[in-house]
């Protein structure tokens, strides 16, 4: 069964400071998509990022990259220059690509942005 | 493109009441996915509905169910209201079916927000 980790209830940073939020997967399946998704406070899941399990390059999307690291099984989101905007609840979720596997989340991160 | 749009958006309801909650998804999109989020117990998956067929489910009672329409629209339905229903529900759309590809990106809704008392 999948399952995501994120051992960080809270983070804080300095406005145009890098961060970077934690997270492990369990898997069995070789194949498999990472995704991050951003909520504020107006409850609305917002796509960041993917990455692929078989994707040789670490995925970049403008302010945001995904630290994957297989062997690990860990892909950790880097925020780069944080914006006061950045603050709200960040969520790694993981699916699985056969077996028509849902997408599972982790618990979430509150990253919160500091002036 | 209008994105992923749920009515309504907030509700109150009793225990013992029964609450309808409706998505319509991007236009093109298949797939509607249901998750239901609370503080306790984060985002748990609850269906998916592929071309007006349930796909996928999570572990929810049967008191959960759903449907989705021709035009791809999704109602979710709660029977029998409980305390511990009071939560935000997402749904979410994506052009093909969970599982069908790895790179398929869920686009969520605003969420429907209910509280029961």
């Amino acid at each position: 069964a999948q399952k995501i980790t994120q051992t960080q209830p809270g983070m804080f940073v300095q406005e145009k400071e890098a961060v970077t939020l934690d997270c492990t997967y369990d898997t069995s399946d070789q194949s498999y998509g990472l995704f991050w998704y951003k909520q504020p406070s107006s409850g609305e899941m917002i796509f960041l990022i993917y990455q692929g399990s078989y994707d040789e390059q670490n995925a970049t999307e403008g302010r945001y990259s995904l630290n994957f690291q297989k062997a690990r099984k860990s892909a950790n989101l880097v925020i780069s220059a944080s914006q006061l905007g950045d603050s709200a609840m960040y969520f790694c979720a993981m699916r699985e690509d056969h077996n028509n596997n849902d997408m599972r989340f982790g618990a979430g991160t509150r990253l919160t942005v500091k002036p | 493109k209008a994105g992923v749009t749920q009515t309504p958006r907030y509700l109150i309801k009793t225990r013992g009441q029964q609450v309808t909650l409706s998505c319509s998804p991007i236009s093109g999109h298949r797939s509607v996915s249901w998750y239901q989020q609370t503080p306790g117990q984060g985002l748990q998956f609850l269906f998916e509905y592929f071309s007006e067929t349930q796909r996928n489910k999570g572990n929810f009672p049967g008191r959960f169910s759903g449907r989705q329409f021709s035009n791809s629209r999704s109602e979710m339905n709660v029977s029998t209201l409980e305390l511990g229903d009071s939560a935000l529900y997402l749904c979410a759309s994506s052009p093909l079916g969970q599982g069908r590809s790895g790179a398929n990106v869920l686009t969520f809704g605003a969420g429907s927000r209910l509280t029961v008392l």
